[in-house]
């Protein structure tokens, strides 16, 4: 199946720096990528959506100028966690939609650990 | 979008078939049911998807009756590996939006 890598797997930062997550389809082209994050026991949330070379859209409640989403090619989109605090400590997961269909593949997820 | 409901964990033996249902009463026409298997501290993996009637793949059938308001995903033979949380969802091209708690299956030996 359709391959979507996520990097770093695990990330731990001071709180106050920010940090990037990359995701990548490896293998097909991915015209919109999805963020979400998951807090442990619990189901996926959905932070943003978006489309290559368009801005993201991100959800209720979700800080677009905390969690900056760039979607610069059709393989890979970045999500950057600006100025962490403990708080934003999560599972991050990204998702991409191949181009061909409406199947969406899933990253490994990345932890974030902020001190 | 579609609500789902799903039970929220089941038991079963190694070597049994599993079956684990969904409801979708309000599904739309135009939506896809797509099943999805997580294990902890990974992504989701993509299981299965279908429209209507019977979908079967390496992995697992996916049975769909005529309605539509309902769903089974159903794993022959199960293994220990196969612990795991199982999500069901529904929708078009937006199916991914809302995830519900999915269904914990523990597979005992």
């Amino acid at each position: 199946g359709a391959v979507v890598s996520q990097h770093p797997s695990r990330v731990i930062c001071k709180s106050g720096t920010s940090v990037k997550i990359e995701c990548r389809s490896l293998d097909f082209q991915a015209t919109t990528m999805f963020w979400y994050r998951q807090f442990p026991k619990q189901s996926l949330m959905l932070m943003a959506t978006s489309n290559e070379g368009s801005k993201a859209t991100y959800e209720q409640g979700v800080e677009k100028d905390k969690f900056l989403i760039n979607h610069a090619s059709l393989t890979l989109s970045t999500l950057t966690v600006t100025s962490a605090h403990p708080e934003d400590s999560s599972f991050y997961i990204c998702s991409a939609r191949h181009r061909a269909g409406n199947t969406i593949y899933f990253g490994e997820g990345s932890w974030l650990t902020v001190v | 979008l579609a609500k789902t409901t799903q039970p929220i964990s089941m038991d079963s033996y190694e070597g049994q078939e599993v079956n684990i249902t969904c409801s979708h009463n309000n599904i739309a026409t135009n939506d896809y049911i797509t099943w999805y298997q997580q294990f902890p501290s990974q992504g989701p993996r993509f299981i299965i998807q279908g429209y209507k009637t019977k979908v079967t793949n390496e992995v697992a059938s996916l049975f769909i009756p005529a309605d539509r308001k309902s769903s089974t995903l159903s794993l022959p033979r199960v293994s220990l590996s196969d612990t795991a949380v199982y999500y069901c969802l529904v929708g078009d091209e937006d199916y991914q939006l809302i995830w519900g708690a999915g269904t914990k299956l523990i597979i005992k030996p």
